[in-house]
């Protein structure tokens, strides 16, 4: 296991079309974070599951988001009815639970999502 | 509400110099950490330095080393002698507490380049 791994890369898609990305996390980690990066900015807090469980959704995630992690291994986020608004870069990142603060986050090299 | 704020949305530094990338944040949470990404071109982010709230001393990473003054709430990033494979965007990141999701709060970057 090298790490974190996100498919695809790149994504491109018409306005209104449904998309999904998978995320593979480190095998042993039981926290599976996404988070949205757009153009000059920081990463943004999406959501969040330890195991299969989704614990934490940012206000961000409208109803048009949606994310499953169902056997607590590798996740997929599914965005419907995309909006040009979506274009972003998709990052996914995983860690152990119970480092306390120190629990350090890898990350993935992301999906880069445009909407045209 | 966490917040980290990088005041700085670009340097430019004589390679083999070095740089202090400026961060500073705000928490009513006594237990934090404090994150140093680099991200390059290629767009993962990659783990640089940890700080823990309770650190007695400045966390050091080979070339990194973090400048923490806890009364001030920054969290400077000091990269000694850079190299040109330094050149990416740097995000100071944020986590509170040891309860709960344990996100991620980053700061919107800080470009460095270095120039032969």
């Amino acid at each position: 296991d090298t790490g974190v791994s996100q498919d695809p890369r790149h994504k491109i898609t018409k306005r209104g079309q449904n998309v999904t990305f998978r995320c593979d996390p480190i095998s042993e980690h039981n926290r599976l974070y996404w988070y949205r990066q757009t153009l000059g900015q920081g990463p943004e807090f999406l959501t969040y599951f330890q195991n299969e469980a989704q614990l934490e959704k940012s206000r961000l995630l409208s109803d048009r988001f949606s994310a499953e992690r169902p056997k607590g291994s590798f996740s997929t986020l599914e965005i419907q009815r995309t909006e040009q608004g979506d274009s972003a870069m998709y990052l996914c990142a995983s860690s152990l639970g119970g480092g306390g603060a120190r629990a350090e986050a890898f990350f993935g090299q992301g999906t880069r999502l445009t909407v045209v | 509400a966490q917040k980290i704020t990088q005041t700085q949305p670009g340097m430019f530094v004589q390679e083999k110099e070095a740089v202090t990338l400026d961060c500073t944040y705000d928490t009513s949470d006594p237990s934090y950490g404090l994150f140093w990404y680099k991200q390059p071109s290629s767009g993962e982010m990659i783990f640089l330095i940890y700080q823990g709230s309770y650190d007695q001393q400045n966390a050091t990473e080979g070339r990194y080393s973090l400048n923490f003054q806890k009364a001030r709430k920054s969290a400077n990033l000091v990269i000694s002698a850079s190299q040109l494979g330094d050149s990416a965007m740097y995000f100071c990141a944020m986590r509170e507490g040891i309860q709960g999701a344990q996100k991620l709060v980053f700061g919107q970057g800080t470009r460095l380049t270095i120039n032969p």
